[in-house]
């Protein structure tokens, strides 16, 4: 079936350093990405909509300088976190949706991301 | 703005019970909702979906139940197994398109007691 792949599944870094988050569709096409936040015993919050050739969409209270999204084919969006800081710390998770079809939107198995 | 709420953050079910989740919405103009199930350290699995012009969908093991009169979403879960403890949110596509953005609830813990 339909995979979504995230890379890396954990990052730990310092304060300041930019982070880059990958999010693959396997074997199949994605014209749309969502990238999602979910801090610990809270629910997935969605930051961005990625649209392979434009520019990303944002949801309302998320900083585009600071999230920067880039979906360069229809098989691979990018996340990068910059100067990312201790609060910034958390699980990102991305999901695809198939082209021309039906099903229900796959999810990667996210991004654990450790700020120190 | 619109949202989509549980009423019980935490549940714990004794294995081989069935176990009844349940989930409030706000936005009366929505009309698909899905079920997901997370586990610690992954992403959200696709359990069940249903749409408005049903109240009743049924999968294996589980059946989704929509009442549109009262905005109010179930998951229901026969013969609980520990496999099941989890995170289980329910989520609304706003659009009604299974390719279009989903929001979550904020989910409720199952834990399934051996």
């Amino acid at each position: 079936g339909a995979v979504v792949s995230q890379h890396p599944s954990w990052v730990i870094c310092k304060s300041g350093t930019s982070v880059k988050i990958e999010c693959r569709s396997l074997d199949f096409q994605a014209t749309t990405m969502f990238w999602y936040r979910q801090f610990p015993k809270q629910s997935l919050m969605l930051m961005a909509t990625s649209n392979e050739g434009s520019k990303a969409t944002y949801e309302q209270g998320v900083e585009k300088d600071k999230f920067l999204i880039n979906h360069a084919s229809l098989t691979l969006s990018t996340l990068t976190v910059t100067s990312a800081h201790p609060e910034d710390s958390s699980f990102y998770i991305c999901s695809a949706p198939q082209v021309r079809s039906n099903q229900p939107q796959h999810f990667g198995d996210g991004t654990r991301l450790s700020i120190l | 703005g619109e949202s989509v709420g549980l009423h019980l953050p935490t549940l714990s079910v004794q294995e081989g019970d069935n176990s009844i989740i349940n989930c409030a919405y706000s936005n009366s103009a929505s009309d698909y909702f899905i079920w997901y199930k997370q586990e610690s350290g992954k992403g959200p699995q696709f359990i069940i979906d249903i749409r408005s012009n049903m109240d009743k969908r049924q999968g294996q093991r589980v059946t989704v139940l929509l009442n549109k009169t009262v905005k109010h979403l179930s998951l229901q879960i026969a013969a609980t197994q520990p496999g099941d403890s989890a995170v289980y949110f329910c989520a609304e596509n706003p659009s009604g398109t299974s390719y279009d953005k989903v929001i979550f609830g904020p989910g409720t813990s199952l834990s399934v007691i051996p």
